[in-house]
């Protein structure tokens, strides 16, 4: 079993659709929550992050995490063409530069004009 | 600022072969991360350079080594390419002292074994 479940789409939507993006994880030692999104091409960029349980918003994302069931999502409001990439969620067991990033395998999402 | 640039960003080379990427960290970071991403899949660490020295390694076979020169800059080698070696290697930028929260990636070195 991976340590983060993904479900890599692809996620279809038309415009202006609310998206909710999501992963699963094994590991009760991860504290720090990540969402990247990455462009075809290109490298990950970081979106947002969320230390332990709670809900973060920025703009038009919210991230939230549920410790007690593992579970993490993204949420995507009003959403753009420009939005179209690969989501990935990515976990670490503390926020030190020590520590290495456990990545889901990406979910591909397009949004249709 | 230039962010995190790596070279090339692409390469083929055939399966028995040697390849060296390059990354180039971003100004004022110290420490520089690789990661493989096949095709379809979320990037997995292979390891870590701060100091010069390789601080952390994930879950990668000895033909996978890297060095860190004196100015942050940093190098994967792959040794006895395998068809399999095959994806986008990415590194990653942070500060020795800062959280992995403020890590940048490089656009990727796009790797084919043939």
């Amino acid at each position: 079993q991976k340590e983060v479940e993904q479900d890599p789409g692809p996620l279809s939507v038309p415009e202006g659709a609310i998206v909710s993006l999501n992963c699963t994880y094994s590991n009760s030692a991860f504290q720090y929550f990540m969402w990247y999104r990455q462009y075809s091409r290109k490298g990950p960029e970081l979106l947002m992050y969320t230390y332990s349980s709670g809900n973060k918003e920025d703009g038009r994302f919210t991230a939230q995490v549920d410790k007690s069931s593992k579970y993490i999502s993204l949420f995507i409001r009003d959403s753009q063409p420009s939005d179209s990439a690969t989501y990935l969620c990515a976990m670490s067991g503390y926020g030190g530069a020590t520590n290495k990033l456990i990545f889901g395998t990406g979910t591909l999402l397009a949004v249709q004009p | 600022d230039a962010g995190v640039t790596q070279s090339p960003t692409h390469l083929i080379k055939t399966r028995g072969q040697q390849v060296t990427l390059r990354c180039s960290p971003k100004s004022g970071h110290d420490t520089v991360s690789w990661y493989q991403q096949a095709l379809g899949q979320g990037p997995q660490f292979i390891f870590q350079y701060y100091e010069e020295e390789e601080r952390q390694r994930g879950n990668f076979p000895d033909r996978f080594s890297g060095h860190q020169f004196p100015n942050y800059s940093s190098e994967l080698n792959v040794n006895a390419l395998l068809l399999g070696d095959s994806a986008l290697y990415l590194c990653a930028s942070s500060t020795g002292q800062g959280a992995i929260l403020y890590a940048f990636f490089g656009q990727g070195t796009r790797l084919t074994v043939v």
